[in-house]
């Protein structure tokens, strides 16, 4: 079946503009991931969505950043302002009811100029 | 801060050969461990999920756990070329939702 989807695949962007990322779930997975990915850093965990539940939002960096997810599928993942440290792959994962295996999908390469 | 630690490599082993991959955590409250695998520029892709003591097989790989040592490994077996690329390990933080990553140990398969 179809895996996690995100789009753009790249940005490029200027200083101080907003961007948004988009990631489509695995369909039926309930659970939904942002992490990002520095150059030479480990993946840093953003935000975490699960069904109808408030997110929890403990890992995103400032308060640029903000995500949503509606209807329990698609999820939106602003950065407003962005700075060149933004510069990052904004990888999104799904996973299944009642699992803990994370799914990636193919990441949104984000440059600020 | 919650960490997961891995040699970042690279480690170079030849054709055929096994692979061996470690990685230690700092959170005694994990439970559950995977193993990605992330080419050059691609997303990571999950080789194995292990979550009790002792050794989990899947073909050519084997991830062990021994969360008295707070360690995890993977082993590949006969080694090929297209096994090279970064192995990300992860634990699973008692959030029971955020996976803490290590930076990935290089591994480079030459045939």
């Amino acid at each position: 079946g179809a895996g996690v989807s995100q789009s753009p695949s790249n940005k490029v962007t200027e200083k101080g503009k907003d961007v948004e990322l988009r990631c489509d779930p695995i369909s039926g997975h309930t659970a939904l991931y942002w992490y990002r990915q520095s150059l030479g850093q480990g993946l840093e965990f953003l935000i975490y969505f699960q069904g109808n539940s408030a997110p929890d939002k403990s890992g995103l960096p400032s308060d640029r950043f903000s995500a949503e997810r509606t209807g329990g599928s698609v999820s939106t993942l602003t950065i407003q302002r962005t700075q060149q440290e933004d510069s990052a792959v904004y990888l999104c994962a799904s996973s299944p009811p009642g699992a803990d295996t994370q799914y990636f999908g193919p990441g949104t390469r984000l440059t600020v100029l | 801060q919650k960490e997961v630690e891995q040699n970042s490599g690279p480690l170079s082993v030849p054709e055929g050969a096994i692979a061996s991959l470690n990685c230690t955590y700092s959170d005694r409250g994990s439970q559950s461990f995977f193993w990605y695998r992330q080419y050059s520029g691609k997303s990571p892709e999950l080789i194995m999920s292990i979550y009790s003591n002792g050794d989990k097989e899947d073909g050519r790989f084997t991830a062990q756990l021994n969360k008295a040592s707070q360690y995890v490994s993977l082993l590949i077996r006969d080694s090929q070329p297209s096994d090279s690329a970064t192995y990300l390990c992860a634990a699973l933080g008692v959030s029971g939702y955020a996976l803490n990553f290590g930076k990935g140990t290089s591994l480079l398969v030459t045939p």
